[in-house]
């Protein structure tokens, strides 16, 4: 069956390093996303990786292993503003370009 | 970049009405659009995708006759919350594919009272 997991919920402090994990099993793969949504608001793109390796964008990059089923986001220079669910999705091959999401992860930031 | 507009923002509807939802894709064409749902607490779920010009695909579990999806242009796509309940109250979102980085509407917060 389709599967992606990650923590439920985190806590960083303001100004550190966090890295939030993202394991999946799906029957096909066509790239891995990653998105924030703050509490009552849409979810925005953060990034996107099809094939392995990092991807650095500012503060936050995403990596990926397909071999392993695995990516994370990293997030430097935590800010309060960072406080926000961060949402793993991959696209699988079948059609109409539907994403499989996993079910976020809370990301506390304390000052 | 490629916008989403999502009306309402939030609306509350007695029960057994029916709300209508608009999402236009500001500068782009929307082939498909995915409409989700989402309660508290919860991540995103997929109710239906539509395709301009054809019926609308739905999930397991989702009613078709209750949420109408409608995809009649290629900027335009409408879901329709008929005869709602308060356990329809949620958070639902459309989101089109204009390339690699899906763009999501605002969202509506629905309230059945």
């Amino acid at each position: 069956g389709q599967n992606i997991d990650q923590p439920t919920e985190m806590t960083a402090t303001e100004g550190a390093i966090v890295q939030i994990n993202c394991t999946y099993q799906t029957s096909g793969f066509n790239g891995l996303f990653w998105y924030q949504q703050h509490a009552g608001e849409a979810p925005t793109f953060l990034s996107y990786n099809v094939l392995d390796g990092l991807e650095e964008k500012g503060r936050f990059s995403s990596f990926l292993s397909r071999s392993k089923g695995y990516s994370y986001l990293l997030l430097k220079e935590l800010q309060m503003k960072d406080s926000a669910s961060y949402l793993c999705a991959v696209r699988d091959d079948g059609s109409n370009y539907q994403l499989i999401w996993g079910a976020g992860t809370k990301l506390i930031i304390k000052p | 970049g490629a916008v989403v507009s999502q009306h309402p923002s939030w609306v509350i509807c007695k029960s057994g009405t029916s709300v209508k939802i608009e999402c236009r894709s500001l500068d782009f064409q929307a082939t498909t659009m995915f409409w989700y749902r989402q309660f508290p607490k919860q991540s995103l779920m997929l109710m239906a995708t539509s395709n301009e010009g054809s019926k609308a695909t739905y999930e397991q579990g989702v009613e078709k006759d209750k949420f109408l999806i409608n995809h009649a242009s290629l900027t335009l796509s409408t879901l329709t919350v008929t005869s709602a309940h308060p356990e329809d109250s949620s958070f639902y979102i459309c989101s089109a594919y204009p390339n690699y980085g899906y763009t999501f509407g605002s969202g509506t917060r629905l309230t059945v009272v």
